[in-house]
């Protein structure tokens, strides 16, 4: 059982629409960050967020922490091919020390011209 | 600034023999984590290193082992290969213990 369960597993848009991704979990986190990794190469940090109900933006991306600290959403604003990739969310749980992250299994997004 | 470099990037080997991975640190990064990702999973944490030391590890057996250099460059070592070791290995590394990872773009490990 994965203890970072996000949804939708895979989503393919046209261009230009919004969508909003999650992270469900039933245990609370200290910490949560999102990632995007493309097709041979690594994931790259897109944000990290600490305290519940905190919202980031970064252009058109837009991250929520919830308020319990156990969820999380991703919401993209005129989604763009550039977007596409595997998004996905890691926690850190407050018996962790900050470097153990638990990934969930991603977000497959493609996204159409 | 050299990010994260990791070698080989693909590897194929037979069950039962022994693989080591490599990887050399971000310029200025102390501090180096691995993990696995098996296909259409998320990656999972195997151990970090610490100036040369085993700072914490996941639930990996024994049979993973590591190394970390005084020039911070890092080895990933499995022994006795199974064929769920098969993903890709990703090696991350970080300018202190709690800081950001930088990762990079991995080994693919086929066991056959």
């Amino acid at each position: 059982t994965q203890l970072l369960e996000q949804s939708p597993q895979f989503l393919s848009i046209q261009e230009g629409e919004n969508l909003t991704v999650y992270c469900n979990s039933s245990s609370v986190f200290s910490s949560l960050q999102w990632y995007r990794q493309e097709p041979g190469e690594g994931p790259v940090l897109l944000v990290t967020v600490v305290t519940g109900g905190e919202v980031k933006k970064l252009k058109r991306l837009t991250f929520q922490f919830g308020d319990a600290r156990k969820d999380s959403s991703l919401h993209i604003t005129a989604a763009q091919p550039g977007d596409t990739g595997l998004y996905l969310c890691a926690g850190v749980r407050p018996e962790d020390s900050s470097y153990k992250l638990i990934f969930g299994s991603g977000t497959r997004l493609l996204v159409r011209p | 600034e050299t990010g994260v470099t990791q070698s080989p990037t693909h590897l194929i080997k037979t069950r039962g023999q022994q693989v080591t991975l490599r990887c050399s640190s971000q310029s200025g990064h102390n501090t180096v984590s691995w993990y696995q990702q098996a296909l259409g999973q998320g990656p999972q944490f195997i151990f970090q290193y610490y100036r040369e030391e085993e700072n914490g590890r996941g639930n990996f057996p024994p049979r993973f082992s590591g190394l970390q250099f005084p020039n911070y460059s890092s080895e990933l070592n499995v022994n006795a290969l199974e064929l769920d070791d098969s993903a890709l290995y990703l090696c991350a590394s970080s300018f202190s213990r709690d800081s950001p990872l930088h990762f990079g773009n991995g080994t693919r490990l086929t066991v056959t």
